[in-house]
């Protein structure tokens, strides 16, 4: 059964600072695996899709890897803001391999970015 | 818009009383699915549905009943609800496998 955890649970930083968000899992026969966005009392908006053999992917000022044999996904948001204030989940394929939408999520990471 | 759309937003109800959610997209999306975020549990899959007609248990289904007469609905039933169904129910679709999610219904169960 896969497993994701995330680490910090949460995170307070100043505007402006780099910052690292953690993602394992225990399973790593994973085609994918996605980070998501979560805003307070809203719904789920996909952030990242990596494919394994992508290894990592970019959009605008965020980053993910993925590695499969260490079983680990970073998300790298640089140069942050007030708004990136939310919750941040990473989720892998329940059984390995693809997922067509069957995830295991993480707890997520609430993360607050103060002016 | 198009997208997913969730009704109702907030439900409350009693202890025993059957309970539907309804989910609608307007892609056309093969599948979807049923979520509910708890704290401590994080986002669980209930249902999913590959297409039309063809439905299958996720990780929690006990007490809850899915049907898919068309593309693009994807109601959840509670048959008699219970306390610890109090929790928030996320509808989304898939294309490929990027997830797209509803707004969720906040369900009270009392």
């Amino acid at each position: 059964k896969q497993e994701v955890t995330q680490i910090p649970a949460a995170l307070s930083v100043p505007e402006g600072e780099n910052l690292v968000l953690n993602c394992s899992f225990t399973d790593s026969a994973i085609y994918n695996l996605q980070w998501f966005r979560q805003d307070p009392g809203k719904g789920l908006t996909s952030l990242l899709l990596i494919q394994s053999s992508q290894r990592e992917q970019t959009s605008g000022r965020l980053n993910a890897s993925l590695d499969k044999s260490s079983g680990r996904s970073t998300l790298y948001i640089a140069a942050s803001q007030p708004g990136d204030s939310a919750t941040y989940l990473c989720a892998a394929p329940n059984a390995g391999g693809t997922s067509y939408g069957k995830l295991t999520f993480g707890q997520g990471t609430i993360l607050t970015v103060h002016p | 818009d198009a997208g997913i759309t969730q009704s109702p937003r907030y439900k409350i109800t009693e202890t025993g009383r059957q309970v539907t959610l309804m989910c609608h997209q307007t892609w056309s999306h093969s599948y979807m699915f049923w979520y509910r975020q708890d704290l401590g549990h994080g986002l669980r899959l209930i249902y999913y549905s590959a297409a039309a007609d063809i439905t299958d248990k996720g990780e929690v289904p006990d007490g809850y009943v899915v049907s898919r007469s068309k593309t693009e609905n994807f109601p959840l039933t509670l048959e008699s609800a219970t306390r610890s169904q109090t929790s928030v129910y996320f509808c989304a679709s898939s294309v490929g496998e990027k997830l797209f999610f509803g707004s969720g219904t906040q369900l009270s169960v009392l």
